[in-house]
């Protein structure tokens, strides 16, 4: 069965500094990963996802992640935090449920990143 | 392409009441799946709609229940209504890649319920 760990439901960083928020993912097929950005009072959005091909993946306002087979990892990073990027940050993995043979996501539990000035 | 729109964005209701939520999903996509995002459990998967047909269910309970129509638009009911049930009920839309592999869900607003 297919699973996602996020580690720490709380990152504090300051302006400027490096964010890195980390996912580890379980799944006994390739999976599909992906990384959402919630901002208060509002749904979630995709910022990157990984399906196949390069193992770096680049996504919207300045964030990337790379895929780590070998760790099962797909951490998120920003070379330098800006106040904007303070919100809720979900990992997720498509994974497939073998009872009926399709695909649905599961959701990490969410890191709640706070930008200090 | 407008965006997953949910009414209503708030509600009210009280214990012992029924509610239905209704989104409708970015023009084209026919997966629509519903989540219930609570400060204790995170986001929980409730269930996913193809083609009006229920193809994926989380572990709610039967007060919980959807529906989709043939524009692909979907709606959620809960009956009877339980002080846990307050949360943020999150509609999302996705295309179907062939094969059946998801690619990314596009997220509505959401619906925030109060159950007092």
């Amino acid at each position: 069965a297919q699973s996602v760990t996020q580690l720490g439901s709380h990152v504090s960083v300051s302006e400027g500094a490096l964010v890195l928020l980390r996912c580890n993912y379980s799944s006994s097929v390739p999976p599909y990963l992906f990384w959402y950005v919630q901002y208060p009072n509002q749904g979630l959005q995709l910022l990157l996802k990984y399906t196949t091909g390069a193992t770096l993946v680049k996504g919207i306002n300045g964030f990337e992640a790379e895929f780590k087979k070998s760790e099962t990892s797909f951490h998120l990073t920003k070379p330098s935090a800006h106040m904007s990027d303070a919100a809720e940050y979900f990992c997720a993995v498509s994974g497939l449920v073998p009872t009926s043979g399709t695909y649905k996501y599961i959701f990490g539990t969410g890191t709640r990143l706070k930008v200090l000035a | 392409k407008a965006g997953v729109t949910q009414t209503p964005r708030y509600l009210i209701k009280t214990r012992g009441q029924q509610v239905t939520l209704s989104c409708s999903p970015i023009s084209g996509h026919r997966s629509v799946s519903w989540y219930q995002q609570t400060p204790g459990q995170g986001l929980q998967f409730l269930f996913e709609y193809f083609s009006e047909t229920q193809r994926n269910k989380g572990n709610f309970p039967g007060r919980f229940s959807g529906r989709q129509f043939s524009n692909s638009r979907s709606e959620m009911n809960v009956s009877t209504l339980e002080l846990g049930d307050s949360a943020l009920y999150l509609c999302a839309s996705s295309p179907v890649i062939a094969g059946g592999f998801y690619n990314e869900q596009f997220f509505g607003p959401g619906t925030r319920l109060t159950v007092l």
